[in-house]
């Protein structure tokens, strides 16, 4: 199993510009959620989905939109990039069978110039 | 809302010896769980420890133990005979109620520790 792997593992954007975070997971797993690490802010929830082809909002979702049209990917979005988007961004999975532990990614820094 | 506060943002530690990392939260819920998360210079995140809140025995795992006070909102991790691969970033970490669908974590800020030879 190659549990939760993100692509790409770095990328530099222009403002403005914009690309897809890729999230896969192969354990099946139910719930999906992308956050974002920034230096002394912890993670922040960014948007979660419980099922395939359903999606919600967390903590911190303006700027990004999501998307899980297979049960293994999530998929996050950057419309129009902005330098407050330069961060370091994790997803997580997590199954009721397991008692909803996340486990996460190696994580994508994107740096927005 | 609840909230995490990591009130320490870097420790040091001689290896061998102990150390203890602080975290307190906030919540007005009577059940929830509490995470110990550990990212080395790699970025993964590895779950070091968790802990129930109906349970009053502290969870320990190895060489990692917590001190968990649920009167008082506390949940430190002690780390006893420390080792070079224990240098890395600490987030402790609440899981609220089931509510919209699923469980939500809110992490602290996280402190970093630093294992000296």
């Amino acid at each position: 199993n190659a549990g939760v792997t993100q692509t790409p593992k770095f990328r530099v954007l222009k403002t403005g510009q914009s690309m897809t975070l890729l999230c896969a997971q192969d354990m099946n797993h139910e719930y999906m959620y992308w956050y974002r690490q920034d230096p002394g802010m912890g993670l922040r929830l960014i948007h979660y989905s419980v099922g395939e082809g359903t999606t919600a909002k967390g903590e911190v979702p303006d700027g990004y939109n999501v998307s899980r049209l297979k049960k293994q990917n999530f998929l996050l979005g950057l419309e129009s990039a902005a330098p407050s988007q330069t961060s370091v961004y994790f997803c997580a999975s997590s199954s009721r069978t397991d008692d909803y532990e996340q486990y996460f990614g190696p994580g994508t820094r994107l740096t927005v110039t | 809302a609840q909230t995490v506060t990591q009130s320490q943002p870097e420790m040091s530690v001689q290896e061998a010896e102990t150390v203890t990392l602080s975290c307190t939260y906030d919540t007005s819920e009577s059940d929830y769980y509490l995470f110990w998360y550990k990212q080395p210079p790699s970025r993964q995140m590895i779950l070091v420890i968790r802990q129930e809140a109906y349970k009053q025995q502290n969870a320990t795992e190895n060489r990692f133990s917590v001190n968990f006070q649920k009167a008082a909102k506390s949940f430190s991790l002690k780390i006893s005979d420390s080792q070079l691969g224990d240098a890395a970033m600490y987030f402790c970490a609440y899981r609220s109620q089931f509510t919209s669908g699923t469980y939500k974590y809110i992490f602290g800020t996280g402190t970093r520790l630093k294992v000296l030879a």
